[in-house]
């Protein structure tokens, strides 16, 4: 059974660029998650999906992120404009529904922000 | 509101010594726990879990862990260290509707020849 998989694994931009990060969660996993990985940190959820819904976006910074998951099986998380602030590990992670304890997670995209 | 504390950003041992990380978490309603491990440049891989039932929870790789509720603790511990098992360990916490899993800031385990 594959992974979850991210791409890109490393992005560098410059600040006020716009960035993507992409994400295929397991075959069959109805939820998605997004985290935020500060360096020296544990993760940080930004946002949950169940299926195609994001049922917890509390923590997503709204005025620059954004997030889509249109067929309730891949995602993209979106930064505009990009901040210094924003460089950090995004992680993605699915189980197979919120009653199923485990999340996997994939192996993140570092973002460097110039 | 929940939370963890892992203390110890850094823990070195010894191959072959036993490795004990430590793990508190706060909670105001009965918690799922978990350890995952982060190698360098990888995602998070799942330890172990507790959710209910037998508190002496086994692993993957020779880990385990122990609810003690009174303690509010959920300390991960190895009998002996491996110069593979040098990574970063999170322990994190569900206790809510939303499984929303939040984790402490980790503690980088070193082990030294």
């Amino acid at each position: 059974e594959a992974g979850v998989v991210q791409s890109p694994r490393y992005k560098i931009i410059e600040k006020k660029q716009p960035v993507a990060f992409w994400c295929n969660p397991i075959s069959g996993h109805n939820t998605l998650y997004w985290y935020l990985q500060n360096l020296g940190q544990g993760p940080e959820l930004l946002i949950r999906y169940e299926n195609e819904e994001a049922v917890d976006d509390s923590q997503l910074p709204k005025d620059r992120f954004s997030a889509e998951r249109l067929k309730g099986v891949d995602s993209t998380l979106k930064i505009q404009p990009a901040e210094l602030g924003d460089s950090a590990v995004y992680l993605c992670a699915s189980s197979r529904d919120r009653d199923t304890d485990t999340q996997y997670f994939g192996p993140g995209t570092r973002l460097t922000v110039l | 509101a929940q939370s963890v504390t892992q203390l110890g950003s850094h823990v070195s041992v010894s191959e072959g010594a036993l490795v004990l990380l430590r793990c508190n978490y706060s909670s105001s309603v009965p918690p799922y726990l978990f350890w995952y491990v982060q190698y360098p440049n990888q995602g998070l891989q799942l330890l172990l879990k507790y959710t209910t039932g037998a508190t002496l929870v086994k692993g993957i790789n020779g880990f385990e862990a122990e609810f003690k509720k009174s303690e509010t603790s959920f300390h991960l511990t190895k009998p002996s260290a491996h110069m593979s098992d040098a990574a970063e360990y999170f322990c994190a916490v569900s206790a809510d509707s939303s499984y929303k899993l939040i984790f402490g800031s980790g503690t980088r385990l070193l082990v030294r020849p």
